[in-house]
This record gives C-alpha cells, structure tokens and sequence, in this order.
C-alpha cells in the first residue's frame, strides 16, 4: 500500500536560514509525490510535484523538493526561509487506486526572525 | 480564474442531524475529491468523483455519501451525525485526478457537531 511519513512534527529555522522539511514514502508502481502547505483556518495550497526524471523539482514561493529514488524521499527545501514561510507542511502520495491523495501527517514549520 | 469554493464556511449542528456540503470545482476541473481532517486523524480521503461517478471511496461508514453533477459541482451528505464528525471537511478538485494531475483545494467547510 502507498505511504508517506513525516518523521518530524516540528521544524524550527531562523528567519534566511536554509530549511527542510522531510518526507519519506512506500510505493508500488511509479511515486506520484505532491507538497502542500497550509496556513490557520484555510485550504491547502498546492506548493510542487514530482515529475519523472526531474530530482529537484521546483515549485511556488522559492520551495524545491529534492527526489531521492534509493532513499525513498521526498525532502522539501528552500534556501532562505521567511518567517512567512511559518505554516503546516504536507507530503502526499497517490494511491493505489490512483486516484485520492494519501497525506503524511503534517510538519509545522516555524520561522522565528 | 476563480478558485476552489466551498458552503458553507461553518456549520453547527446536533448529533443525530444530517448535513449536506457544497463544492465548486474549478472551471474545467472534472475530477472533485473530499477529505476530511481532524487533530487526530489528519487528513483522510473520504471519495472522489469524475463525470458523476464515484471512482474511489476512502474508509467511512456509509453515513457518508456524495454525488457529483453534470456541471462537475459536488455535494457531500453525512447522515446521523456523530460528535466524532466534527471536523474541516476539505473538496478539491483537478482536471483529470490522476498521475500528475495535481488537485486544488478549497478553504474548507467547518463543521461542529454537539
């Protein structure tokens, strides 16, 4: 069965620090893989994907992912954090039925300045 | 291009009741997916529905229902409403949701039960 793990609740970075966020996953089959973020009281936001034969993706905001196939990752980075970068960050896979998202359980990032 | 919309924003109501949620998919978007997120669950897949038809069904009791019509809006049904219910009930939705095809969420449907 497809899988996603988050091993860290939390992150904390200085504001212009480097930061990632990780994520790890189980996959039969080709690993749909999608990033999201979400701010207090609203939806989900659509931040980047894996696209096959691309190991570093780059999306929205500045964030890039970096797509290890030996190590099953997924690693969300961005070289300069803001403190309005300070969000819950979600890792997603496709599943089986390749159709629905299956999602980590999330990792708040904080940004302190 | 106007976003994902969902109504209503919030909503109470008494266990027992039932509660009917609306979603607006993007325009163009066919495929439109439900989840629901609690604190301790997270976000789990509820269904998923392409062309008015259910094409995937996540692991909930049958109070939960849905239906998609022609013009791709979607409506979810939870029946016999349950304190454990309370939750952000997130739609969203994609062009074909498949593959790549990356979905688009809306700002959620609070619901309280009590």
């Amino acid at each position: 069965a497809q899988s996603v793990a988050q091993p860290e609740d939390q992150v904390n970075v200085a504001e212009g620090n480097p930061l990632t966020v990780k994520c790890t996953y189980s996959v039969s089959g080709n690993p749909y893989l999608f990033w999201y973020v979400q701010y207090p009281n609203r939806g989900l936001q659509f931040l980047l994907k894996y696209i096959t034969g691309d190991n570093l993706v780059k999306g929205s905001y500045g964030f890039e992912a970096e797509f290890n196939k030996s190590q099953t990752s997924f690693h969300l980075k961005k070289p300069s954090a803001l403190v309005s970068d300070s969000a819950l960050y979600f890792c997603a896979v496709r599943d089986q039925a390749g159709t629905a998202l299956i999602f980590g359980k999330g990792t708040t990032l904080s940004v302190s300045s | 291009k106007a976003g994902v919309t969902q109504t209503p924003r919030y909503l109470i109501k008494t266990r027992g009741q039932q509660v009917t949620l609306s979603c607006s998919p993007i325009s163009g978007h066919r495929s439109v997916s439900w989840y629901q997120q609690t604190p301790g669950q997270g976000l789990q897949f509820l269904f998923e529905y392409f062309s008015e038809t259910q094409r995937n069904k996540g692991n909930f009791p049958g109070r939960f229902s849905g239906r998609q019509f022609s013009n791709s809006r979607s409506e979810m049904n939870v029946s016999t409403l349950e304190l454990g219910d309370s939750a952000l009930y997130l739609c969203a939705s994609s062009l074909v949701g498949q593959g790549v095809d990356e979905q688009y969420f809306g700002p959620g449907t609070r619901l309280t039960v009590t």
